[in-house]
């Protein structure tokens, strides 16, 4: 069964440093998800990605975070300049294939995320 | 801000019992409404969702029961086994492709 991967497993920067966060979403998917998790806290969303283009983000994005669709598979996130807040579990997670799309669920499936420390 | 919140932090349950997670909604416009279970370590995984134009929705040991008069949302899991303790949250969003929202999750134990 086709699944999202993510890497790295974990990520330990120092504050001020940049870091990119890589997800390999599923194959004929067309939307694109980053989430974050902060720990013992609900998931919160960041931003979603769709034809090349970020179709909504969320207050938590802001320019110091940027999204990437470098070639056909890959999907990242960079954080410019980390800031100890910044560490959390991220979520990559993509949907609607678009040989179903349209339909009644087009679920997000999320990949295993990537542990950010910011020390 | 409008949100998606859970009443019980946490849920003891005993293998074999059925287990009810409950959630409560506020924003009407959500069209969607999902369940994800997460295990300690992994991402959430998409358990069953039903849409706003339904009440019930049944999958493999798992029913998901949506009440849009009160704006509350349940998932109920038959024969609970040990590999159902997980974190649950429900999540809402507005139309298919939309982004999620997410409640702030419920810890269900189960015990021998």
């Amino acid at each position: 069964e086709p699944e999202v991967t993510q890497t790295p497993s974990h990520q330990v920067t120092q504050m001020g440093q940049e870091v990119i966060l890589r997800c390999v979403p599923i194959s004929n998917h067309l939307y694109f998800y980053w989430y974050r998790q902060i720990l013992g806290q609900k998931v919160e969303f960041l931003v979603s990605f769709y034809n090349n283009e970020i179709s909504e983000k969320s207050e938590i994005f802001d320019d110091q975070f940027s999204v990437e669709r470098p070639d056909g598979s890959n999907f990242t996130l960079k954080i410019r300049s980390t800031k100890l807040e910044d560490s959390a579990m991220y979520f990559c997670a993509s949907g609607r294939d678009h040989r179903t799309s349209g339909s009644s669920t087009d679920t997000q499936y999320f990949g295993p995320g990537t542990r950010l420390t910011v020390l | 801000g409008e949100s998606v919140g859970l009443h019980l932090p946490t849920l003891s349950v005993q293998e074999g019992d059925n287990s009810i997670i409950n959630c409560a909604y506020s924003n009407s416009a959500s069209d969607y409404f999902i369940w994800y279970k997460q295990e300690s370590g992994k991402g959430p995984q998409f358990i069953i969702d039903i849409r706003s134009n339904m009440d019930k929705r049944q999958g493999q040991r798992v029913t998901v029961l949506l009440n849009k008069t009160v704006k509350h949302l349940s998932l109920q899991i038959a024969a609970t086994q040990p590999g159902d303790s997980a974190v649950y949250f429900c999540a809402e969003k507005k139309n298919s492709w939309g982004k999620l929202q997410f409640g702030a999750g419920t810890q269900v134990v189960v015990t021998p």
